[in-house]
């Protein structure tokens, strides 16, 4: 079975600064990686995907991931953060086979932003 | 498009009550998803249906879990008998038939339901 997880409950960052949010898989075949956003009062909104090809992928709102199989890892990055980031953000991972399009995700990472 | 809509957004129920709460998917979108979000943990898959079939199930829905898609289009997901720690908020998510890579297909999720059981 699938697994993801959040090694980071909440991250801290001041406006301007990098941001790296890290997420962790176990999948036994190849992955389908997601990174959503959540805000307060506001659905789940995909920020970026991966299935295949180049390993970093670009998403909205400035935001990149890479795909590294040899940690397992799918890390997602910003190079400068403003405040309208602030939000709690969801990594998840994509079955494959029959039970494809059952998202498994990880508890989440509250993001909050100083100015 | 106007989105993945839920009702009621938040409902207020007592123990041994039943609730049920509804989803509309974005138009034409032949896949719809339930998840489970309770507080501090990332939502949990329920169940799907493509078009009016229920695929899969999870094991967390228990037998007084319900979830119909009648005509392929809205569906229901009702609660029997409630109990305390079946609150948390109730997301449905739509989306389209996957392209060339199945799996790979974007959810668009709904604001959720809020369930809070006295």
């Amino acid at each position: 079975a699938q697994s993801v997880t959040q090694p980071d409950i909440h991250i801290t960052v001041s406006e301007g600064a990098s941001l790296e949010l890290r997420c962790n898989y176990s999948y036994g075949a190849t992955p389908y990686l997601f990174w959503y956003v959540q805000s307060p009062g506001q659905g789940l909104q995909l920020l970026l995907k991966y299935f295949s090809g180049d390993t970093l992928v670009q998403g909205i709102k400035g935001f990149e991931a890479e795909f590294k199989r040899s940690q397992s890892s799918f890390n997602l990055r910003k190079p400068s953060v403003h405040w309208s980031d602030a939000a709690e953000y969801f990594c998840a991972v994509g079955a494959g086979g029959t039970s494809y399009g059952k998202l498994t995700f990880g508890q989440g990472t509250i993001l909050t932003v100083h100015p | 498009d106007t989105g993945v809509s839920q009702d009621p957004r938040h409902k207020i129920t007592k123990r041994g009550q039943n609730v049920t709460f509804r989803c509309d998917p974005i138009s034409e979108h032949n896949r719809l998803y339930w998840y489970r979000q309770t507080l501090g943990q990332g939502p949990e898959f329920l169940t799907y249906f493509q078009n009016e079939a229920q695929l899969e199930k999870s094991r967390l829905l228990s037998d007084r879990f319900s979830a119909e898609r009648p005509k392929g289009s809205f569906s229901t997901l009702e609660i029997q008998r409630t109990e305390q720690g079946d609150s948390a908020m109730y997301l449905c998510a739509s989306s389209p038939l996957a392209g060339d890579i199945p799996g790979t297909d974007t959810q668009y999720f709904g604001p959720g339901t809020r369930l809070t059981v006295l």
